[in-house]
């Protein structure tokens, strides 16, 4: 079964901590992405990568940075971690184009608390 | 630009109620797709269904049903019957314009289906 996986399922931090969430897909999909979910705003795309070493800003990339050094791994990085980044933060990846068309296959999510 | 409203927040319904959740969309793209997701209490969110704006007809899985009307910019989802394993957040999404296969979701709704 092809699979999206988020290393922690819950993470609780300190204000002021460098955080990385890690993500690693197995379907050899060229595009990954990190959103963040929060009551009645939905999902907002922080960044986004459609190659190694590729990223893209999405709507809400201050306080957050991201790295692929891999095609299967995709890294959420928090550089000094504040309250107001306490979310639920979500992974997925795609294939650029064909048959599955625009469609993602998420990770189960990490939920992070900043203390 | 690229919006999508879901302007129900959550619905509650008791079993074998019918129930639909609808979502409004703005694009400025004249060919695109729609999606809808699902979200259990497990977090992970599923993929419901694509359509492309080609194709107005409206589509049946099982007890799911999409109604997909381009002069409203609407694509509504109804759940016949409703169980309580369809609890769970539902998210409307469209992609972003100028492609990469970036989406953009809705605030989602919460439905509650009670025994």
């Amino acid at each position: 079964d092809v699979k999206v996986t988020q290393s922690s399922r819950y993470l609780v931090k300190r204000t002021g901590e460098k955080v990385f969430l890690e993500c690693v897909q197995d379907m050899d999909h060229e595009n990954m992405f990190w959103y963040r979910q929060d009551p009645g705003l939905g999902l907002r795309l922080i960044y986004f990568s459609y190659d190694v070493k590729m990223k893209e800003k999405g709507d809400i990339p201050e306080g957050y940075s991201v790295s692929r050094e891999k095609k299967e791994r995709f890294s959420l990085i928090l550089e000094s971690a504040s309250t107001n980044q306490t979310s639920m933060y979500l992974c997925a990846s795609s294939l650029i184009t064909g048959g599955d068309g625009y469609g993602y296959t998420f990770g189960s999510g990490t939920r992070l608390t900043v203390v | 630009a690229q919006k999508v409203t879901q302007a129900q927040t959550e619905i509650s319904v008791v079993e074998k109620e019918d129930v639909t959740l609808d979502c409004v969309y703005e694009t400025r793209d004249t060919t695109y797709y729609l999606f809808w997701y699902k979200q259990p209490p497990s977090g992970e969110l599923v993929f419901l269904i694509r359509r492309n704006s080609f194709d107005e007809q409206n589509e049946i899985s099982g007890r799911y049903s999409w109604n997909f009307q381009k002069s409203t910019s609407s694509f509504n989802f109804t759940i016949t019957a409703s169980q309580v394993v369809d609890s769970a957040v539902y998210f409307c999404a469209l992609p972003f314009f100028g492609g990469y296969n970036k989406l953009i979701f809705g605030a989602g709704t919460r439905l509650a289906v009670h025994p």
